[in-house]
C-alpha cells in the first residue's frame, strides 16, 4: 500500500525557514517523479514543486523560485521542501504526492507575527 | 504562466448526469497537458480520480469518465450519487509546471 506521511509543519514568523519532509513507503520511491502541492486555508490547490527520480531535474511555480528547494534521498525513501524567507502567503496545508496518482494527507504550515 | 479555469459550482439531481470542464489560457487542452482530475471532500486531502485525460483510478467509480470536449477537458458523471459532493479540481502540465483550476464545487441536490 502506497504511504506518504508528511511531517515539519507548524507556526513561524515572517522571514523564518521550515523544512518539510515526507516519508514514503509501499513502492520503490527511487522510481517515481514526486511533487509538494499546496492548499492556503479555504482556496484551491497549487502546485509547488516537482523532482524527477534521481534528483537531476527539479521545477518550482514562480511564487516560490529562491526561496524553497524540493530535494530526495532516495536512501532513506523521503522527500523534502526546504522553505526560506517565508511570506503570510505561504501559510498552507503542504501536500506531498507521488507522481499525480497518490498524496499525502498534509502538513500545516502557519506563518505569522 | 497558464491559467487553467474551471465552472465555479455545478450543481446535480441524484442519479443525473453533469459535465464539469478545464480550460486552458494558452489555447485547446490535449493529451500533451496531461489532463488530471481530483477529487477533494471537507477535511480531506485530495484524490485523483482520472489521468492522462480518461484513465480511471483503480478506485474512481465507473459512473466518472473524462474526455477531451470542444477544445477542453471534461470530467463527466453518469447516475450521480449524494457521496458524489465535493470540490473537484483539474490539473494540466505546462513543460515541467502543473497547473490547477481553481475547482468546482459539484452539489448533489
Amino acid at each position: 500500500e502506497v504511504q506518504l506521511v508528511e511531517s515539519g509543519g507548524g507556526l513561524v514568523q515572517p522571514g523564518e525557514s521550515l523544512r518539510l519532509s515526507c516519508a514514503a513507503s509501499g513502492f520503490t520511491f527511487s522510481s517515481y517523479w514526486m511533487n509538494w502541492v499546496r492548499q492556503a486555508p479555504g482556496k484551491g490547490l497549487e502546485w509547488v514543486a516537482t523532482i524527477k527520480q534521481d534528483g537531476s531535474e527539479k521545477y518550482y511555480v514562480d511564487s516560490v523560485k529562491g526561496r524553497f528547494t524540493i530535494s530526495r534521498d532516495n536512501a532513506k525513501n523521503s522527500l523534502y521542501l526546504q522553505m526560506n524567507s517565508l511570506r503570510a502567503e505561504d501559510t498552507a496545508v503542504y501536500y506531498c504526492t507521488r507522481g499525480w496518482l497518490y498524496w499525502g494527507q498534509g502538513s500545516l504550515v502557519s506563518v505569522s507575527s | 504562466q497558464a491559467v487553467v479555469t474551471q465552472e465555479p459550482s455545478l450543481t446535480v439531481s441524484p442519479g443525473g448526469t453533469v459535465t464539469l470542464t478545464c480550460d486552458s489560457s494558452t489555447g485547446a487542452v490535449t493529451s500533451s497537458h496531461y489532463p488530471y482530475w481530483f477529487q477533494q471532500k471537507p477535511g480531506q486531502a485530495p484524490r485523483t480520480l482520472i489521468y492522462d485525460t480518461n484513465t480511471k483510478h483503480s478506485w474512481t467509480p465507473a459512473r466518472f469518465s473524462g474526455s477531451l470536449l470542444g477544445g477542453k477537458t471534461a470530467l463527466t458523471l453518469s447516475g450521480a450519487q449524494p457521496e458524489d459532493e465535493a470540490e473537484y479540481y483539474c490539473s494540466l502540465s505546462y513543460s515541467g509546471a502543473r497547473v490547477f483550476g481553481g475547482g468546482t464545487k459539484l452539489t448533489v441536490l
